[in-house]
């Protein structure tokens, strides 16, 4: 099925810095999801996007569905150890079909 | 915490063992799904139920068998598994795609591990 492509695919920083990641698509997406997943967990919603331009935040995170549609940016400002994982970008079909980014993943140093 | 929830969290069997994975929710969701992942990649769709009837094969091999007994369950049957099935298999849940007024939100499970020995 369709991948979406995300980078980087790892980060590694400091505690206190920002991140900063985008997955990129070939088709358009009415929906963007933002997920986190933990080692051996399922992955968690963090947020979810509904229309071109919007720009939404959920704590420290924030996230924005690009103008084109093609496109979305996860930021995380003032990182903490606990923000260490997985992330994955990710879209719906109408077919009830989730397509997923390929993945980053953060590491966050003391 | 959340409304998907899988059971069991472990699971360890033989090639030539039987059993199965469990999932339910009580969000109200119509469409459920079974994914595979492994380590360090996205999930791979195995099986889409939407209205509780079977949408969605994704050419899984045969000793995986869905069903969905009702709108809140969702079993994965395992039988003759290899060793290259060990994965974490997540359930997920979801209002059916397309709808007018759907977010086209999708909620995971934690996970079962499944090691297949």
């Amino acid at each position: 099925g369709q991948q979406l492509n995300q980078s980087p695919q790892s980060m590694f920083i400091q505690e206190g810095e920002d991140v900063s990641m985008n997955c990129t698509s070939s088709s358009i997406f009415n929906t963007w999801l933002w997920y986190k997943q933990d080692p051996g967990e399922g992955p968690v919603l963090l947020i979810a996007l509904y229309k071109a331009g919007e720009l939404t935040s959920n704590g420290r995170l924030t996230a924005q569905f690009g103008i084109t549609r093609k496109d979305s940016f996860l930021n995380i400002s003032a990182s903490i150890p606990s923000d260490v994982g997985i992330y994955f970008c990710a879209g719906p079909n109408t077919g009830n079909q989730f397509y997923f980014g390929t993945g980053t993943s953060l590491t966050v140093i003391p | 915490d959340t409304e998907v929830t899988q059971t069991p969290k472990h699971l360890v069997m033989g090639m030539t063992n039987k059993k199965s994975l469990k999932c339910e929710q009580h969000m109200g969701h119509r469409a459920m799904y079974w994914y595979k992942q492994k380590a360090k990649k996205p999930p791979e769709l195995m099986f889409v139920y939407s209205y509780e009837k079977l949408s969605i094969n994704e050419s899984v091999p045969s000793r995986f068998s869905p069903e969905c007994p009702n709108s809140s369950l969702l079993n994965l049957h395992l039988h003759a598994l290899q060793p290259e099935d060990s994965a974490l298999y997540l359930c997920a849940s979801s209002h059916p795609t397309g709808r007018a007024g759907d977010t086209g939100e999708l909620f995971f499970g934690e996970g079962s591990r499944l090691t297949v020995l």
